[in-house]
């Protein structure tokens, strides 16, 4: 079974669309990630829910708004796609937010192509 | 913000060969974890060091917690073409809510 699982795996876009990518985790954890992975492999944070309430906005353009309607689920819907949003987007949890140390387990990623 | 230096950023080997890279702070963590990242797949943790000092084995693969909780490095021993990927290094706190990444090492195995 998926830890966790995040869909669609890769969306190709027009410039200026609104598009929505959703995440899943089944393993009871509490907390929820959005992680921004651009050319160069770098792995940037964009979010952070902890059971339904955000606890980390990094510096993100408002067009950016992710949604948590349980501690399972961590949506993130994106408006009028520019090109500099084509990247690998990652969604992930861990037990709790850093309490303790826990690890995050990752989604195999969504690729956002803007054309 | 806290920022981590991971280096090499990249490595080209010949298979067997035993590979090292490491990551540095300014600022001390008190959790260093290790994670792989295969082509087209999120990263996967591989190792997770708690205690200043641990030295933790999983398999080929050994990490160490700098004495100075500034530091971690990650061994792999006798590579081989399977361990091609990107490695990162993460630092985390209690309660500061989030891992932070290293850059990443990326690394090559030639047969």
């Amino acid at each position: 079974d998926t830890a966790v699982s995040q869909t669609p795996k890769y969306l190709v876009t027009q410039m200026g669309n609104d598009k929505s990518i959703k995440c899943e985790q089944n393993l009871g954890h509490d907390t929820m990630y959005w992680y921004k992975q651009d050319s160069k492999k770098f792995l940037k944070i964009m979010f952070s829910y902890n059971n339904k309430e955000l606890i980390i906005n990094e510096t993100v353009p408002n067009r950016f708004s992710p949604k948590s309607p349980d501690k399972a689920h961590l949506n993130l819907h994106i408006n009028s796609l520019e090109l500099g949003d084509s990247a690998v987007y990652f969604c992930a949890s861990s037990l709790s937010a850093g309490g303790g140390g826990q690890p995050q387990h990752f989604g195999d990623g969504t690729r956002l192509s803007i054309l | 913000g806290q920022q981590l230096n991971q280096s090499p950023q990249s490595m080209f080997i010949q298979e067997g060969e035993d590979v090292s890279m490491n990551c540095t702070s300014s600022s001390i963590f008190n959790t260093w974890l290790w994670y792989k990242q295969d082509p087209g797949e999120g990263p996967v943790l591989l190792i997770a060091l708690y205690k200043a000092g641990e030295l933790t084995s999983n398999g080929r693969l050994t990490a160490q917690f700098g004495i100075t909780r500034k530091d971690s490095f990650l061994n792999i021993s006798a590579s081989i073409p399977s361990d091609v990927g990107i490695y990162f290094c993460a630092g985390l706190n209690t309660n500061a809510g989030k891992s932070t990444f290293g850059d990443g090492t990326t690394l090559t195995v030639k047969p």
